[in-house]
């Protein structure tokens, strides 16, 4: 069974405070995808990447970061949390490739709290 | 004018009804539609999906894309409390991004 993992469901963090996201896939996907999703919002894209230590920004990329060192890891970073990022993150991957459906797997997500 | 539009208002529906969700879209260039299932402190998966115009059924979920219109529909026949979730549809050029509709909260009332 194909899985995205991400490793905190619930974080709670105060304002200022450095914040890591982990997400791993077992898929051997080549694309991975940091989204958020706020009620009203929808799914917003932060950050994706196609391949290992490549990245590209999203539609909201402020004041997050990503990491990604191996294909089947990619972390996003709050250098200094504000509770404007207080929100649902979720973590993505597909295969690569134009044509076919670009379709996503998401991990369950990681509530983040900052106070 | 955002690349997709959904109407996030929550719908409630009774046990048995057909749901009927829908989206419109203002790029052409989209060929992959699709539509995600989000239950409560989940993350999205993918229901179904067509490409280019027509229709789709699986089971008693049907997917339908006007592409002339812009417009794309799901519908739930016989629905069940288990469908409870957020529907979100998503669309794709082909490439590596997928653009989203806010999601639609639908709730069968048994």
């Amino acid at each position: 069974d194909v899985k995205v993992t991400q490793s905190s469901r619930y974080l709670v963090k105060r304002t200022g405070e450095k914040v890591f996201l982990e997400c791993v896939q077992d898929m051997d996907h080549e694309n991975m995808f940091w989204y958020r999703q706020d009620p009203g919002l929808g799914l917003r894209l932060i950050y994706f990447s196609y391949d290992v230590k490549m990245k590209e920004k999203g539609d909201i990329p402020e004041g997050y970061s990503v990491s990604r060192e191996k294909k089947e890891r990619f972390s996003l970073i709050l250098e200094s949390a504000s509770t404007n990022q207080t929100s649902m993150y979720l973590c993505a991957s597909s295969q690569l490739g134009t044509g076919g459906t670009g379709e996503l797997f998401f991990g369950e997500g990681s509530r983040l709290t900052v106070l | 004018q955002k690349e997709v539009e959904q109407d996030p208002g929550p719908l409630s529906v009774p046990e048995g009804a057909i749901v009927s969700l829908n989206c419109t879209y203002s790029n052409s260039a989209f060929q992959y539609f699709m539509w995600y299932r989000q239950y409560s402190r989940k993350g999205p998966e993918l229901l179904m999906y067509t490409y280019s115009s027509g229709n789709k059924e699986d089971g008693r979920f049907t997917a339908q894309v006007d592409k002339s219109s812009k417009y794309i529909s799901l519908f739930i026949r016989d629905s069940q409390p288990s469908d409870s979730a957020t529907y979100l549809c998503a669309m794709s050029k082909g490439n590596n991004r997928l653009a989203f509709g806010k999601g639609n909260q639908v709730v069968v009332i048994p």
